[in-house]
């Protein structure tokens, strides 16, 4: 069975600061990582993925990710955080070779100017 | 169309009424999925398609929900008997093969 952790429902960090969103993350096989972005009211959007390679991955809006084996987690990063930034998040992963995607339960991120 | 759409945003019914929310899928995308996410929650998983055929349905809480793409493209996901529980965001995803792209949700009110 495939589960992620999202331990903190709620990250505030000062704009101009870097932020990091935590993910852990159980699967059988090889994982397939995502963060998606949900703005009020809106549908969720793909920032970045890992699926094989590099374990720092990069995506939209300068949010950046990496991958760690060992403690099987995926935790989301931006060097330097926007009040525009202000949203939830969510970490969602993939067997690999497998389409079944499990979310995990979202933490929102408030950026303070 | 661009994007995925998803009608109707939102539906208002009563309970122990049948309800239909309907999905259009980015053309091309083979994979299509539904999931629920109810108030400060994240999307919970409920069926997957490949093509025409539900690959994986094992989300559906009861077997009061249903759905059916069965063309490969447009699906159709139908709650007979609705209760207030079943009022959330209902979410459609349609895939290449790597990232899901989500529509913007029916929301789904059972009074």
């Amino acid at each position: 069975a495939q589960s992620v952790a999202q331990p903190e429902d709620q990250v505030n960090v000062a704009e101009g600061n870097p932020l990091t969103v935590k993910c852990t993350y159980s699967v059988s096989g090889n994982p397939y990582l995502f963060w998606y972005v949900q703005y009020p009211n809106r549908g969720l959007q793909f920032l970045l993925k890992y699926i094989t390679g590099d374990n720092l991955v990069k995506g939209s809006y300068g949010f950046e990710a990496e991958f760690n084996k060992s403690q099987t987690s995926f935790h989301l990063k931006k060097p330097s955080a926007l009040v525009s930034d202000s949203a939830l998040y969510f970490c969602a992963v993939r067997r690999g070779g497998g389409f079944k995607t499990i979310f995990g339960a979202g933490t929102r991120l408030f950026v303070k100017a | 169309g661009a994007g995925v759409s998803q009608t109707p945003s939102n539906k208002v019914t009563e309970k122990g009424k049948y309800v239909e929310l309907r999905c259009d899928p980015i053309s091309g995308h083979t994979a299509l999925y539904w999931y629920r996410q109810s108030l400060g929650q994240g999307p919970e998983f409920l069926i997957y398609f490949q093509g025409t055929g539900a690959a994986d349905d094992s989300g559906l809480p009861n077997d009061r929900f249903f759905a059916v793409r069965p063309e490969g493209s447009v699906s159709t996901l139908k709650i007979q008997r609705t209760e207030r529980g079943d009022s959330a965001v209902y979410l459609c995803a349609s895939s290449s093969a790597g990232e899901l792209f989500f529509g913007e949700g029916s929301r789904l009110t059972v009074l």
